[in-house]
């Protein structure tokens, strides 16, 4: 079974520039976050997804950043226009659908991330 | 506001000793505390975790300590081998508020020396 798969691995923009980031979750699963850490920082929530709509987005910085999930299956995240201090590593995460993860066995599975340098 | 709080930042164990990590954590809210392991170039992956209503859980080699009145939580890594060499993130979330709505602690690199 494939994990988590996200695409590109690796982005180096110039300040300004658009990176559009690229989740493939597990197949199947309902939920899909966006988590990202910037250099010497906690890693940290951003959003949440259930199927198509967007469950929780507390964690999204500002409007730069744009987050969809067309049809329940991928996701992109859209960086326009990027600074400096997005420059990090962005990972996409997922779990089968339902509440209360712990109580039903379930697992947020994490890809490999997408690491972003804005220069 | 880090609302999670973990140490060491790094720790150095030889092979065979008990690697001992530990988080604190502020909000009473919160209901699932899982320990996640991440190795280079790989994303986290889940290791083991526990609800407020217990305070052990083991799996093997790994268990967390809970303890609720003082808001910490440990993990303890028994007869610490070489592959166990990755950083260790452990977190908290309000699981009956915002699923998924993980808020970690910065990070523990483990190094196990042969």
């Amino acid at each position: 079974e494939a994990g988590v798969t996200q695409f590109p691995s690796h982005s180096v923009i110039e300040k300004g520039q658009t990176v559009t980031l690229r989740c493939d979750p597990i197949s199947g699963h309902d939920n899909l976050y966006w988590y990202r850490r910037v250099m010497g920082k906690e890693i940290k929530f951003l959003l949440h997804f259930v199927k198509e709509s967007k469950q929780d987005e507390s964690g999204m910085p500002n409007n730069r950043f744009l987050a969809e999930r067309t049809g329940g299956t991928y996701s992109t995240l859209k960086v326009q226009p990027a600074e400096l201090e997005d420059s990090g590593v962005y990972f996409c995460a997922s779990s089968q659908g339902g509440p209360y993860l712990y109580l039903r066995g379930n697992t947020i599975y994490f890809g490999e991330g997408s690491w972003l340098t804005v220069v | 506001q880090q609302q999670v709080k973990q140490s060491p930042q790094s720790l150095i164990v030889q092979k065979g000793g008990i690697s001992i990590i530990n988080c604190a954590y502020e909000n009473t809210a919160f209901d699932y505390f899982p320990w996640y392991q991440q190795f280079p170039g790989k994303g986290p992956a889940l290791l083991i975790a526990i609800r407020p209503d217990v305070s052990e859980k083991k799996e093997g080699r790994f268990t967390i300590s809970f303890n609720k009145s003082a808001k910490q939580f440990s993990l303890h890594i028994m007869d610490s081998q070489p592959g166990d060499s990755a950083t260790y993130f452990c977190a908290a979330s309000n699981e009956g508020g915002s699923q998924g709505n993980l808020i970690f602690g910065k990070g523990t690199k483990l190094s196990v020396k042969p």
